[in-house]
This record gives structure tokens, sequence and C-alpha cells, in this order.
């Protein structure tokens, strides 16, 4: 696609449900990151992929968050047994390597747990 | 570990002001620093970027120069434009342990007034 896409861009949930948040990078970039935003916070990373490869998962909050990216393309962010202090905007970036070239990132994925 | 430290805002200008949003960070090897803008509505998108000491990178009528010996990355513009009112984000690179992520400040909210 033209860019990066995320879906739902808005999920409200019940305290206790799962919740699976989706990005589609852009076609061909080999690297995928997640990143969490609370309001009016900067971006903090939780993880990223090189193709299906989870390189670094060390900002995932704790086990109740996985992610995966089984093709190499399109990733799934899951949050298991929601807590409202998961409420936050949930960010999908890609690029392609290295890091210093431009990420691109999505519109986010507002997640509200009531 | 790497982190940003950011002007706090809000800022609110006249058009036509000159703006410098201050940005500092501690890091460990060599990072590269970005300055990303994100839009009301919009996601996030790379602004401007330089990748070794003394770079400056711009964009836009908007400049930042990579000055290592004070490690700040200060965001200026000669005459804002109503246009220019977005939230801004200073970041770097972090590479440390084979790790590729972006370590981003809280964000400066900037406002201008016609």
């Amino acid at each position: 696609g033209a860019g990066v896409s995320q879906s739902p861009r808005y999920k409200v949930t019940k305290r206790g449900q799962d919740v699976a948040l989706r990005c589609d990078p852009i076609s061909g970039h080999v690297s995928l990151y997640w990143y969490r935003q609370a309001l009016g916070q900067g971006p903090e990373f939780l993880t990223y992929f090189n193709y299906e490869a989870q390189q670094d998962k060390s900002g995932l909050p704790n086990d109740r968050f996985s992610a995966e990216r089984p093709e190499g393309s399109i990733s799934t962010l899951t949050i298991q047994r929601t807590e409202q202090r998961d409420s936050a905007m949930y960010r999908c970036a890609s690029s392609h390597p290295p890091m210093n070239t431009e990420a691109f990132f999505g519109q986010g994925t507002r997640l509200t747990v009531v | 570990g790497n982190s940003v430290t950011q002007m706090e805002g809000p800022v609110t200008l006249s058009e036509e002001a000159f703006l410098t949003i201050n940005c500092t960070y501690t890091a460990t090897g060599y990072p590269s620093l970005f300055w990303y803008v994100q839009y009301p509505g919009e996601g996030l998108q790379l602004l401007l970027k330089a990748t070794k000491a003394d770079d400056k990178g711009s964009n836009k009528g908007f400049e930042a120069t990579y000055r290592k010996e004070t490690t700040s990355f200060h965001l200026e513009k000669g005459s804002v434009q109503v246009s220019d009112s977005a939230v801004y984000f200073c970041a770097l690179s972090d590479q440390e342990g084979g790790s590729e992520k972006l370590v981003f400040g809280k964000g400066t909210k900037l406002t201008v007034n016609p």
C-alpha cells in the first residue's frame, strides 16, 4: 500500500477482554516497529521485527503483550486480559534498514479499556 | 540508557515569529537524531534528521544541527506559519545491544496564531 495502515483506528474494550491490533507496513519494508504513546507523552518502544523474526521485545511491559509477524509482512500486537492502564495510542512504523533511514508511521490505533 | 529531553510546551507564537524548540540527548555511541511532527489527526511524519556530528538537517524552513559537544539538536524556524501548528518530537536512534529503535522526547505542542 501507499503507507503504513493500522486497524482498527479506534477500539473500545471491556477490562479483561483480549484485543488484537493489526499493522500492514509499506510493501517491501523489512523492519516493523510497535510503539505505545500515552496522552501527552512521546511514543515508547514496544518491540520490532526484521522480516518475520522478532529482534527485540524488551519494551513489552509484561507477558500479557505479544506480537507476531508470521510471513514478514502484516503484524499483530495482542494484549490479553486488558486492563485500564493499557489504554493508549498504539503506533506501528516500518522502515527499510538501517535505522537512520526514515521510519514511516501509521495513524495509530486508539485503545480504550473501560 | 539513552534518553531525549525536550522543551516543555505548549508554545504559542504569532505568525512570522522565530521558533526554537530545545532538545538535548544522552546516548552512548553515535546515534542519529530526528525531529518528527504530528499534525492534528495525523500520524507521525519525519521532519528532518542528522546522522553525524555537525550535520544540519533541514526541511520546510526548519533546521536543526547535531551538536555533539553540547549533546543538543535544537529545532529552529525563522518565520512560523499557522500551518506549522502541530506537536514536535525529538528522537534518537538507539542501537544499544544490537537493537534498533527510536527513543522519543515527550513532545512540544506548537500553536501559531494569525
